[in-house]
């Protein structure tokens, strides 16, 4: 059974651009989320999507979106990028609605220049 | 939302001694506690759950402990071994529903032999 899969793996990109980052879940995972890890803040909750429908939304600016698609594939897109939003992000699936396993991708690590 | 406090942040112990990370958290309605590992350049792994109605989870050299009333949990790590070294983050779901995650900031632990 194929793992979580993000694509791209590694990303550059210059301030002000903006960026779309994708996810596969496991095969017959509908739950999908996406985190944001950086040394000085540890793992932050994104947003989570169900069913293509948004469930939880994390504190972070609007600049930050995402969505999902019928077969379950997510893309999150960041616009006008900023220094700090370099970071590593990762996405997780889960095959329940709630308190299961979260499975997570390998994950892309953007650098913003 | 949920606050969850980790502790420590490094540890360090010889081959063959026994590590305890502990967190506590803030939402007492919350009733899943995961812990994942997390080698250098790789994804988070689940390595054990506990759920509110158990006090304690074991499989092998790794156990988890549940204090309800005190709103704290353990991961307890015996007869370490260097490939034990890594970052060990716990995490607490939201109680509204979902999947999303609250983390810990982590523990690196080291284990020299």
């Amino acid at each position: 059974k194929a793992g979580v899969t993000q694509t791209p793996r590694y990303l550059i990109k210059t301030r002000g651009q903006q960026v779309t980052l994708s996810c596969s879940p496991i095969s017959g995972h509908r739950s999908v989320s996406w985190y944001q890890q950086t040394p000085g803040q540890g793992l932050q909750f994104l947003f989570e999507y169900f069913s293509e429908t948004q469930r939880n939304k994390g504190n972070f600016p609007g600049r930050f979106s995402g969505r999902q698609f019928s077969n379950s594939r997510s893309e999150m897109n960041v616009s006008t990028l900023e220094l700090g939003d370099s970071a590593l992000y990762l996405c997780a699936s889960s095959l329940l609605g709630e308190n299961t396993e979260a499975f997570f991708g390998q994950g892309t690590r953007l650098t913003v220049v | 939302g949920e606050n969850v406090e980790q502790h420590p942040s490094t540890l360090s112990v010889q081959e063959g001694d026994s590590a305890v990370i502990k967190c506590t958290y803030s939402d007492s309605a919350s009733n899943y506690f995961p812990w994942y590992k997390q080698e250098l350049g790789k994804r988070p792994q689940l390595i054990i759950d506990i759920r509110s109605n158990v006090g304690e989870k074991k499989d092998q050299r790794i156990a988890v402990t549940l204090n309800k009333t005190a709103k704290h949990f353990s991961l307890h790590i015996t007869e370490t071994q260097p490939e034990d070294s890594a970052v060990y983050f716990c995490a607490v779901p939201n109680t509204g529903g979902g999947n999303k995650l609250t983390f810990g900031t982590g523990t690196q632990l080291k284990v020299e032999l």
